[in-house]
């Protein structure tokens, strides 16, 4: 009963680094997700995929890239790391059809120094 | 622009001592409006969807409602259990299930 697993949980990067954050649904979701939850700011949609193959931007996406190449992972990579990063990073997931409820993982803490 | 305001943005209260959370909302046409709690470290976890109007739902000792503006999550003889922070989401007409997150209030419940 996994539901979204992200990796890893926490991650120290220097500027100008690369790093993937993992993330993998066992829903059989559709709908994929990643958010930024800065404090006192909410949670900001960076990019989202509608199914295998299709990913689009949502409102924050500068820094970041996707990709998904099956239902199960949808990783985010951050290329040339800045310190603007630094960030709690959610990934969600939702079956896509109808008003159905987004499913959060626990999240991965990324510092950049 | 479409908006979503949660308030207060924290609140303390002693066990036992019913409260409410407003959400208020201006959008071009809303979907279904979500509640979730967020512990310290964790991911949002769902709790409610509230889709018109007029609806209520409760879960043991909250219950959330919705009108044209706002919702409101009312919290019934809180417990110590219940701090963490709830936060507001909406889901606009054409959005392609993209949320629109509030802030998020902060609750504190003392024993």
């Amino acid at each position: 009963n996994a539901g979204v697993t992200q990796t890893p949980k926490f991650r120290i990067l220097k500027i100008g680094q690369s790093m993937t954050l993992q993330c993998t649904q066992d829903m059989n979701h559709n709908y994929m997700y990643w958010y930024r939850q800065d404090p006192g700011m909410g949670l900001k949609l960076i990019y989202y995929s509608v199914g295998a193959g299709i990913t689009d931007k949502g409102e924050v996406p500068n820094g970041y890239n996707v990709s998904r190449s099956t239902t199960e992972d949808f990783p985010l990579r951050l290329e040339l790391a800045a310190p603007s990063q630094t960030s709690v990073y959610f990934c969600a997931s939702s079956p896509g059809t109808g008003v159905q409820p987004q499913h959060f993982g626990d999240g991965t803490r990324l510092s950049i120094l | 622009e479409d908006q979503v305001t949660q308030s207060p943005e924290a609140l303390r209260l002693q066990e036992g001592e019913s409260s409410s959370l407003n959400c208020s909302y201006t959008v071009s046409g809303l979907r279904g409006l979500f509640w979730y709690r967020q512990d310290p470290g964790k991911g949002p976890e769902f709790l409610f969807t509230l889709y018109s109007a007029g609806e209520e739902k409760e879960k043991e000792r909250l219950k959330a409602t919705l009108t044209k503006k706002e919702s409101f999550l009312h919290i019934t003889a809180p417990k110590p259990e219940d701090s963490a922070t709830y936060l507001c989401a909406v889901l606009i007409t054409g959005a392609n299930s993209k949320l629109t997150f509030g802030k998020g209030i902060t609750l504190s419940v003392r024993p």
